[in-house]
């Protein structure tokens, strides 16, 4: 059984500037949550995708925004980043069956640093 | 609205000796409840996790929580710290099911001592 996986795992971009970050969900699973980790915090939850719609939001402005593809991978793009995006992106994966949806099991981020 | 508080950013045991960490939530409705772990640099790896079945629930490495309706409290212990538990540790909560939005504390960093 695959767990999740991210890419990149380490980045480093200058403010203003885009970034897209990439996550596969653990084989079996339907449902992929991208949340925030800044330093020294908790997560905090950006949003949901489910068959290939957004499922949830958090309290993240638009310029933050997803995909999910029909194999269940997502991608997080952040527009016009900010200082304050610096932080680890993680990912999480579950699986969703009529309204009941299952645990979250996390990748192991992406560390992204902006300029 | 769900909350969770952890109680104490840091807690240092020695190894062999007993593990607490302190999580308080607070919920309108029956909360399902987690415990994760998080080791330097890697992503969160779930501990264990209440879902309304029964109270004291037993995850890996030994830890377990007790659920505790009329304290809001889901704390995690373990009966003998290892070198190996050195990590930090998050409580987060969630409404319906365990795939919505999860509610994370801000986390207890256990350290364990020779």
């Amino acid at each position: 059984e695959t767990g999740v996986t991210q890419s990149p795992t380490h980045l480093i971009k200058t403010r203003g500037q885009q970034v897209t970050l990439r996550c596969s969900s653990q084989s079996g699973h339907n449902t992929v949550s991208w949340y925030q980790q800044a330093l020294g915090q908790g997560p905090q939850f950006i949003f949901q995708y489910y068959r290939e719609e957004e499922n949830g939001r958090g309290n993240f402005p638009p310029r933050f925004s997803g995909l999910q593809f029909p194999n269940y991978s997502s991608e997080l793009n952040v527009n016009a980043l900010e200082l304050d995006d610096s932080a680890l992106y993680l990912c999480a994966s579950s699986w969703t069956s009529g309204r009941a949806t299952d645990t979250q099991y996390f990748g192991p981020g992406t560390r992204l640093t902006v300029l | 609205a769900q909350s969770v508080t952890q109680l104490g950013s840091h807690v240092s045991v020695s190894e062999g000796a007993l593990v607490l960490l302190r999580c308080n939530y607070s919920s309108s409705v029956p909360p399902y409840l987690f415990w994760y772990v998080q080791y330097p640099n890697q992503g969160l790896q779930l501990l264990l996790k209440y879902t309304s079945a029964a109270t004291l629930v037993k995850g890996i490495n030994g830890f377990e929580a007790e659920f505790k309706k009329s304290e809001t409290s889901f704390h995690l212990t373990k009966p003998s710290a290892h070198m190996s538990d050195a990590a930090e540790y998050f409580c987060a909560v969630t409404l319906n099911q365990a795939g919505t939005a999860l509610i994370f504390g801000k986390g207890t960093t256990l350290s364990v001592s020779s």
